[in-house]
């Protein structure tokens, strides 16, 4: 069965880079994309991005400039930085697999921005 | 970006009724579209993929139907077990924009 463990730093000050990593077990890592999403408290879903086993990366427009997903194929990991955190980033962020969809899922790391 | 609009935004229902929550994109997506279930505390659990396949594993009382911009989940004979928050999510073009969610609560 493929999983899905998360971690980083949970609190946050404003203007600090959220920082979290994803490892993969119980499957191929190699031949699919995985992505970052997250989900403000008492809200929706918004998809961060994504990255592929060659480091192909693709972002949300909104998050883009702030926002870097890597991979390490050595450790069947991936990763997420946004930098410039505000209170706005507060969230449950989640790791996935999938483009376009989610069938595995980490179990979420909420993230809290505050000074 | 592709709006997905999700109806209702909440639903009161009984165990062994049969709902239906629609999901409208701004644009045709060719049947990307999948569904979650969400529980408080927890992660979405995949529930179809490509509009109207069932993920492994899925019981066959949820099923989904649709094409072009209009998209439907149905759960036959609901059971306690699935009142929960569904999401849609369309998978055709970046952004990968999710449904506002859909609160399914016992009545």
């Amino acid at each position: 069965q493929v999983q899905l463990q998360q971690w980083g730093a949970r609190l946050l000050k404003p203007s600090e880079t959220l920082s979290l990593t994803c490892t993969v077990s119980g499957g191929s890592f190699s031949g699919y994309y995985w992505s970052w999403i997250r989900q403000p408290p008492g809200k929706g879903l918004e998809w961060i991005g994504d990255i592929n086993y060659n480091g192909n990366s693709d972002y949300n427009p909104s998050l883009r400039t702030r926002v870097n997903i890597s991979v390490d194929k050595s450790k069947n990991q991936f990763s997420l930085n946004l930098r410039s955190v505000a209170a706005a980033d507060t969230a449950v962020y989640y790791c996935a697999r999938g483009r376009g969809y989610g069938d595995f899922w980490g179990q979420g790391t909420l993230v809290t921005v505050s000074s | 970006d592709i709006q997905m609009t999700q109806s209702p935004s909440s639903l009161s229902a009984s165990v062994g009724d049969t709902v239906t929550i629609t999901c409208r994109a701004s644009q045709g997506i060719s049947s990307h579209l999948s569904w979650y279930q969400q529980k408080p505390g927890k992660a979405p659990k995949f529930l179809i993929y490509a509009a109207s396949s069932l993920q492994s594993g899925v019981p066959s009382r949820f099923s989904g139907t649709g094409s072009g911009r209009d998209y439907t989940l149905t759960i036959n004979s609901l059971q306690p077990d699935d009142f929960a928050t569904y999401f849609c999510q369309q998978g055709y073009s970046p952004p990968f924009t999710f449904g506002q969610g859909t609160k399914l609560e016992i009545k």
